[in-house]
């Protein structure tokens, strides 16, 4: 079984301060690791993810991600946020030897000027 | 959105009217994918296909059906078994980087 949770429905933080959307996972054996993020009425855009090697993923945008096997979690960061970076946010994760990904409820980031 | 297209962008259905979403990639991917989305749900994974003449039912697939005749595309019917069907539906496809890419989407309608 493979489970995903973002225990944030909405996160807020002005332009310029740095933003985290937090992940945590529940998976049998190695987690593939996803975020994908979604603008109004689009579809989902891939933003990075987490297979293997270097615990600290940089993908598109300037967001990056950090793996923590300890504490089950692949929280979402970025240096600086932009308005442009209002959006809906979702991790996923898949065992390894799963055919299927399991997507989080996602997390609405809303970033003030 | 990449390769991926979907038509059409919104839907609008008759109650008790079978519909088809349509979805294609050109992408060259084995896997396709279909989810619904309902707000505050996150994607709920309803069919998918690794390869042609092959699917297999997620965890919503009461009220769908599918068929993978070809490489290139996987349409979904949305019957009148399906009660609640007014969503957002999402196709993905998925090649050899174990990531899964998504169209734009169709917003589908009952009236």
């Amino acid at each position: 079984a493979q489970s995903v949770a973002q225990p944030e429905d909405q996160v807020n933080v002005a332009e310029g301060n740095p933003l985290t959307v937090k992940c945590t996972y529940s998976v049998s054996g190695n987690p593939y690791l996803f975020w994908y993020v979604q603008y109004p009425n689009r579809g989902l855009q891939f933003l990075l993810k987490y297979i293997t090697g270097d615990n600290l993923v940089k993908g598109s945008y300037g967001f990056e991600a950090e793996f923590n096997k300890s504490q089950t979690s692949f929280h979402l960061k970025k240096p600086s946020a932009l308005v442009s970076d209002s959006a809906l946010y979702f991790c996923a994760v898949r065992a390894s030897g799963y055919s299927t990904l399991t997507f989080g409820k996602g997390t609405m980031l809303l970033v003030s000027p | 959105d990449g390769g991926i297209t979907q038509s059409p962008k919104y839907l609008f259905r008759k109650e008790g009217q079978n519909v088809t979403l349509s979805c294609e990639q050109n992408l060259n991917h084995d896997a396709m994918y279909w989810y619904r989305q309902d707000p505050g749900q996150g994607l709920r994974l309803i069919y998918y296909s690794q390869i042609v003449n092959d699917f297999q039912k997620g965890d919503i697939a009461e009220g769908y059906s599918v068929s993978r005749e070809k490489k290139e595309s996987f349409p979904l019917t949305v019957t009148s078994a399906q009660k609640n069907p007014t969503a957002f539906y999402l196709c993905a496809s998925g090649g050899g980087d174990d990531t899964q890419y998504f169209g734009p989407g169709t917003r589908l309608t009952v009236l």
